[in-house]
């Protein structure tokens, strides 16, 4: 039980185009849901909390309007990184939490963004 | 919010129980102990949880102290495919996932 599915696992894309990630939790349902970033040879760095038909909340240093997140359903949000440049270039992982006191997270494969 | 420490790096032989420590000596009496790992170009996976009593599941133990300052991760048998960074979590946020501990399984 609990699983987390990301979607696409890899993608390449131009600068200045804009990329869509989903993330979906498969056997549970999650109000929350977090996106994460991770830059090569370091540790993973929260972007965003999103909570099911609500606003995300973004962690400082994360422009809102550049990744722009979308939470939905109880099972999907999705992560769009708008305009992208080669410095979004990074590996996004996706979280959600089952819902209860425990505050477990269930973590998604991964999706890794190229941007030439 | 109750930080963690652990140690940079371990190596373990395979077959041989993993013993990973870490402390949390500012851990609030309601937060949960978690462990995950990170197998590299993958997702975290989560190994278990626990608040105050060990706890026992089909991929690890995890030994909570009695002052619950300190937790010990024990993989029983480790294998290859265990090598991984391991982290130990109190605390969700920003910056959750420090630097945790490589462990590396030898042949």
């Amino acid at each position: 039980g609990a699983v987390v599915s990301q979607h696409p696992s890899w993608v390449i894309c131009k600068s200045g185009t804009s990329v869509k990630i989903e993330c979906r939790s498969l056997d549970f349902q999650a109000t929350t849901m977090f996106w994460y970033r991770q830059f090569p040879k370091q540790s993973l760095m929260l972007m965003a909390t999103s909570n099911e038909g609500s606003k995300a909340t973004y962690e400082q240093g994360v422009e809102k309007d550049k990744f722009l997140i979308n939470h939905a359903s109880l099972t999907l949000s999705t992560l769009t990184v708008t305009s992208a440049h080669p410095e979004d270039s990074s590996f996004y992982i996706c979280s959600a939490m089952l819902a209860g006191p425990q505050e477990t997270q269930y973590f998604g494969p991964g999706t890794r963004l190229l941007v030439l | 919010d109750a930080k963690t420490t652990q140690p940079p790096s371990m190596d373990c032989a395979e077959g041989r129980a993993a013993n990973l420590p870490c402390n949390h000596s500012t851990i609030s009496g309601n937060e949960y102990v978690y462990w995950y790992r990170q197998i590299h170009s993958q997702g975290p996976q989560y190994i278990i949880h626990g608040l105050k009593n060990n706890e026992t599941n089909e991929m690890a133990s995890l030994i909570i102290t009695e002052d619950r300052k300190s937790s010990t991760l024990i993989l029983p048998h480790a294998t290859l495919r265990d090598t991984a960074v391991y982290y130990c979590i109190v605390t969700w946020g920003k910056s959750t996932f420090g630097d945790g501990t490589t462990l590396t399984v030898k042949p």
